[in-house]
């Protein structure tokens, strides 16, 4: 089975600090991204990771960075947090020579006071 | 421009009821995947079901049946005699094979309530 794992299940963070939000997938894949799901709102993609230190600018980018220097591991930065990124935060993953579905993991809820 | 809309936003039923969720999408590619995920409240989407655009088979698993009708681009998804586990959110999804599957568009969700 694909195992996504976060390293957070709640994270409770102040107005302006740096926030690191990493995310470890064990299946070789090649494809990483990082959602963000709100209220009415469904997910929305962040950035993604076609390969190692490949990133890409989803549709929601603003705010956040990305740094993927292995190829299990993808990190979403919040350069300084703010309360409107106050959210559930999704990681998945994905093979794209096998299949289009994504795996995801149990997601982060941040909280930006 | 891709859109995936999914009208009913909360349904509650009884258990042992069927229901079906709706999905609606939007899409100018002649070529792209559609998808059904669960999040239960232990917050993880899990994967339910792929279909490609060439394949309108309707498929059924277990009390799960999907429906897809390029027609009236809907993929809408049945449960049968409804569980209490079943309780969770539903989001269809939509991936484009011209963009790599890369930007794959979520519906806002079902929120599905199953009573006792």
């Amino acid at each position: 089975d694909v195992k996504v794992t976060q390293s957070s299940r709640y994270l409770v963070k102040r107005t302006g600090e740096k926030v690191f939000l990493e995310c470890v997938q064990d299946m070789d894949h090649e494809n990483m991204f990082w959602y963000r799901q709100d209220p009415g709102l469904g997910l929305r993609l962040i950035y993604f990771s076609y390969d190692v230190k490949m990133k890409e600018k989803g549709d929601i980018p603003e705010g956040y960075s990305v740094s993927r220097e292995k190829k299990e591991r993808f990190s979403l930065i919040l350069e300084s947090a703010s309360t409107n990124q106050t959210s559930m935060y999704l990681c998945a993953s994905r093979s794209p020579q096998v299949t289009y579905e994504q795996y995801f993991g149990p997601g982060t809820r941040l909280t930006v006071t | 421009a891709q859109k995936v809309t999914q009208a009913q936003t909360e349904i509650s039923v009884v258990e042992k009821e069927d229901v079906t969720l709706d999905c609606v999408y939007e899409t100018r590619d002649t070529t792209y995947y559609l998808f059904w995920y669960k999040q239960p409240p232990s917050g993880e989407l899990v994967f339910l079901i792929r279909r490609n655009s060439f394949d309108e088979q309707n498929e059924i698993s277990g009390r799960y049946s999907w429906n897809f009708q390029k027609s009236t681009s809907s993929f809408n998804f049945t449960i049968t005699a409804s569980q209490v586990v079943d309780s969770a959110v539903y989001f269809c999804a939509l991936s484009e094979v011209n963009t790599g599957g890369f930007k794959t568009i979520f519906g806002a969700g079902t929120r599905l309530f199953v009573k006792a």
